[in-house]
């Protein structure tokens, strides 16, 4: 199975301010998808931002962009703008094109959002 | 348009107990899924389907099962409870393997 590393449990930031989430990932595979979740405190599983590996391109979604760097096999989060709402446990997941390709997710990191 | 829905969203089980936890998508989607999710360990993939009558098992699926007779129901079976079962359940289905999942709003499960 693929791994997903989030090594940063807990992040704050400054309401206003910009904040950056780091995710790295192991494979072997040269076609998949990156996703970002978001859980509020509903618990509810939103999705925030998707990149498909074979695009250069970084992905952007409003305040909400990502660094994807294939080789170095990392796909971080930036939010710009934070809000208090932003405040939420985020995850990366990965999901191979082949197989059965389900989504692996990271242990997630938790944003405070400071006012 | 409900989309995935859960029930129960909480449930206290006593060990040994055995229950269903309920999955419907009224969006015609062929690929289910059941994941858990525990504190410190992300979400882990207990079970999906491609489409009805289809079932493979993910990370951790020792204890459950599950079976897909329609397109619209996915449930998720606990045999005999443990301990070890407490979790947030979720479920999340998604049109064909190139869409986004859409999950659930999860079922906390307690089993003492």
């Amino acid at each position: 199975a693929q791994t997903v590393t989030q090594s940063q449990p807990e992040m704050s930031v400054q309401e206003a301010e910009t904040v950056t989430l780091s995710c790295t990932y192991d494979t072997s595979e040269s076609d998949y998808y990156l996703f970002w979740y978001k859980q509020p405190p509903s618990r509810q599983m939103i999705l925030v931002i998707r990149q498909e590996a074979y695009k250069q391109q970084n992905a952007t979604e409003n305040r909400f962009s990502v660094n994807f760097q294939k080789a170095a096999k990392s796909f971080s989060l930036k939010i710009s703008d934070s809000q208090l709402g932003d405040a939420a446990m985020y995850f990366c997941a990965y999901r191979s094109e082949t197989g059965a390709n389900n989504l692996f997710f990271g242990t997630g990191t938790r944003l405070t959002v400071i006012p | 348009n409900a989309g995935v829905t859960q029930t129960p969203k909480f449930q206290v089980l006593k060990t040994g107990q055995s229950m269903t936890l309920q999955c419907a998508q009224d969006m015609n989607h062929e690929y289910m899924s059941w994941y858990r999710q525990d504190p410190g360990m992300g979400l882990r993939l207990i079970h999906y389907s491609v489409g009805a009558g289809i079932t493979d098992q993910g990370e951790v699926p020792n204890g459950y099962n599950v079976s897909r007779s329609t397109t619209e129901d996915f449930p998720l079976r606990l045999l005999s409870a443990a301990p070890s079962q407490t979790s947030v359940y979720f479920c999340a289905s998604r049109e064909d393997r190139n869409t986004e999942a859409f999950f659930g709003q999860g079922t906390r499960l307690t089993v003492v």
